[in-house]
């Protein structure tokens, strides 16, 4: 079966860290660009990172630049977000979600995982 | 940035009846080069990840119903739901992929009156 399945969410307080994982099955991982996309409680979705297929690409919203790093392992079929200095404006379900798009542009997401929660509260 | 806004917010609609979201960006997402439209749209039900629906502006992702559709060119975009059906009861959202960082409308909520 085609999933992604996160986990590594949970309780942190302010200035702490947090690693997520998102373990792939059923598709070529390495053939697809990776990504993490945010949705703060009762609000819109909001892009975070993406990878490459082979790792060598990164890129990050302006607000995690500096403080969250995307990372793959592809002979785990699995894709972390390491997130350090956390803030309450953190406080978000996280999706890990498959990237694809043209030659040109961006990515969209064509399969989602069911996301893991992380809450940034002292 | 671009910057996408939906309109509007939310909306009723009567079991059967056409449901319209519109979809506004900063500026053009069509590549002109390979006159592709970089424009998706999601569908989220309560308690659930996004679904992608629609991609390329127009085209349905494999098993989603031919009632949704989508259209638009350049910086204007519809999602039409021909005819809403219950399990349509959802929060819909816009992504323009056509450059970095992807960026998605604020959201609009569809409910049955």
């Amino acid at each position: 079966e085609v999933q992604l399945l996160e986990s590594g969410g949970g309780l942190v307080q302010p200035g702490g860290s947090l690693r997520l994982s998102c373990a792939a099955s059923g598709f070529t991982f390495s053939s697809y660009v990776m990504s993490w996309v945010r949705q703060a409680p009762r609000k819109g979705l909001e892009w975070v990172s993406t990878i490459s297929g082979s790792g060598d690409r990164r890129y990050y919203a302006d607000s995690v630049k500096g403080r969250f790093t995307i990372s793959r392992d592809n002979s785990k079929n699995t894709v972390y977000l390491q997130m350090n200095s956390l803030r309450a404006e953190d406080t978000a379900v996280y999706y890990c979600a498959r990237g694809t798009g043209g030659k040109f542009g961006g990515w969209y997401f064509d399969l989602w995982g069911r996301g893991t929660l992380v809450t940034v509260s002292p | 940035d671009i910057v996408m806004t939906q309109s509007p917010d939310s909306l009723a609609v009567s079991l059967g009846e056409r449901a319209t979201i519109n979809c506004k960006s900063s500026q053009s997402v069509l590549y002109s080069s390979n006159n592709t439209r970089y424009l998706a749209w999601y569908q989220q039900k309560p308690g659930q990840p996004p679904k992608l629906l629609i991609y390329w502006a127009s085209t349905r992702e494999s098993g989603v119903p031919d009632r949704f559709s989508g259209s638009g060119s350049g910086t204007d975009f519809t999602l039409t739901i021909s005819s809403l059906q219950a399990e349509d009861v959802a929060a819909y959202y816009c992504q323009q992929y056509y450059s970095t960082p992807p960026t998605f409308g604020q959201g609009t909520k569809v409910e049955v009156k």
